[in-house]
């Protein structure tokens, strides 16, 4: 079964604390991985993908293949970071726009 | 910020009605998909829409349909409503190439009583 789980709803740090934001998927084949946020008013946007293999906004994430993880990870966080952040994968091979979601994972970046 | 519009914003209705909800693409963006959000959960995927034609769908059941249209808009029908179709509905459009990402819309807020 096609399945993402963020294990945490909510995560709470102070200001300039690392964040590791968990995502374990079940996937039999090669799903493409995202990470989606979503700030207060704003919409779903992409805040990165796994193939891009580039860092937004501080945060990166790896792909372990080995574990079926995509954690999101930041070494300093900052107030602005507060949002609600959502895993996602999406089949590799086809060109759909089928994205099955974790339930999301509410950061809180407290002063 | 995108130019995924929905409408309407918020939408009240009762069990039993029939719901069209609709989006408004981005120029060139030829693909449409439909989240279905209910509160405190991720959203799920409803159905695909590419040049007009459904081409990929869900767990939902049939009373769930779409249509898109040439000039890049679509549409979320939902007959015979329940009260768990209570939810946000989002709409996100993309192109076609394999590389490109998602844009969503802002969504729709259905109540069902």
């Amino acid at each position: 079964a096609q399945r993402v789980t963020q294990p945490e709803k909510l995560l709470s740090v102070f200001k300039g604390a690392p964040v590791e934001l968990k995502c374990n998927y079940s996937y039999s084949g090669s799903p493409e991985l995202f990470w989606y946020v979503q700030y207060s008013r704003q919409r779903l946007q992409l805040l990165l993908r796994h193939i891009s293999r580039e860092s937004i906004k501080g945060f990166t994430a790896d792909l372990n293949k080995g574990e079926t993880s995509f954690h999101l990870k930041k070494p300093f966080a900052q107030e602005e970071d507060s949002a609600m952040y959502y895993c996602a994968l999406t089949p590799g091979s086809s060109n759909t726009g089928k994205l099955i979601f974790g339930q999301g994972t509410t950061l809180q970046v407290k002063p | 910020e995108t130019g995924v519009t929905q409408s309407p914003t918020h939408l009240i209705k009762t069990r039993g009605q029939q719901v069209t909800l609709r989006c408004s693409s981005q120029s060139g963006h030829n693909t449409v998909s439909w989240y279905q959000q209910a509160l405190g959960q991720g959203p799920q995927f409803i159905f695909q829409y590419y040049r007009e034609e459904e081409n990929g769908r869900g767990n939902f059941p049939p009373r769930f349909s779409g249509l898109q249209f040439p000039n890049y808009s679509s549409e979320l029908n939902v007959n015979a409503l329940e009260l768990d179709d209570s939810a946000l509905y989002l709409c996100a459009s993309r192109t076609d190439r394999v590389s490109d990402t998602q844009y969503f819309g802002p969504g729709t807020r259905l109540t069902v009583l």
